[in-house]
């Protein structure tokens, strides 16, 4: 099975700064990848997908963007960090034959 | 367009059962099943697709109404470690595996 390894697990920014989130996978290759944002006590919110080396799809209008320099490489990042983008923040790697998608322990962000 | 879970949450003494459903406004290509504990990723239970069978294990199981766009999770005779949120995720289209979420059931089970 796959394995997915997100950073930083936790971090705390300020209002404006940047953020940069980093997903790595393991154990397939060509993956669909995803980000997803979870707000405290919400569902999971899909903010981007990909399916291939630079081709990004955006779910959601907002001041973040991803990237996907490498096949199993995925970063989410923003130019300055608002309040509402507090959250936790997912990473997933589809593309499997029995559809599952594996899920990273998530980042932590808090933007103060 | 976000599935719509029910109840928002329940909570079960050991070894009752329960039912947490799902719907959609459109119809699905696909139902996910998904299991999250506090502070950790959520994890895979089950797929559903269109024109499939009912998929789960003993305790664990689920059912798709094409029709309806509708999805339940059956929980039987319930553990400790089921507690947790549980998420649906409906697939429109087949091919890009673009899950959308629901806002989540939260589960908790006591002794």
């Amino acid at each position: 099975s796959q394995t997915i390894h997100q950073w930083p697990a936790t971090l705390v920014q300020p209002v404006g700064s940047p953020l940069s989130l980093e997903c790595t996978v393991e154990g397939t290759s060509n993956p669909n990848l995803y980000w997803y944002r979870q707000a405290a006590g919400r569902g999971l919110q899909l903010l981007f997908y990909s399916v291939g080396i630079g081709q990004i799809s955006s779910e959601v209008p907002q001041n973040l963007s991803a990237s996907r320099p490498q096949d199993r490489q995925f970063i989410l990042s923003s130019k300055k960090l608002l309040l509402s983008d507090s959250g936790f923040y997912l990473c997933a790697s589809g593309g499997t034959n029995t559809g599952e998608l594996f899920f990273g322990e998530g980042s932590r962000l808090t933007v103060l | 367009q976000q599935p719509v879970q029910s109840p928002q949450a329940v909570i079960l003494r050991e070894g009752e059962d329960a039912v947490i459903n799902c719907s959609s406004s459109k119809a699905l290509y696909s139902v996910h099943w998904y299991r999250q504990k506090h502070g950790e990723a959520p994890v895979f239970l089950m797929i559903l697709l269109k024109g499939g069978e009912q998929k789960g294990h003993e305790k664990i199981s689920a059912s798709f109404n094409e029709k309806k766009q509708q999805s339940s999770l059956y929980l039987t005779a319930s553990q400790l470690s089921y507690s947790g949120t549980y998420f649906c995720g409906t697939e429109i289209r087949g091919g890009y595996q673009k899950v959308t979420f629901g806002t989540g059931t939260k589960l908790q089970v006591i002794p």
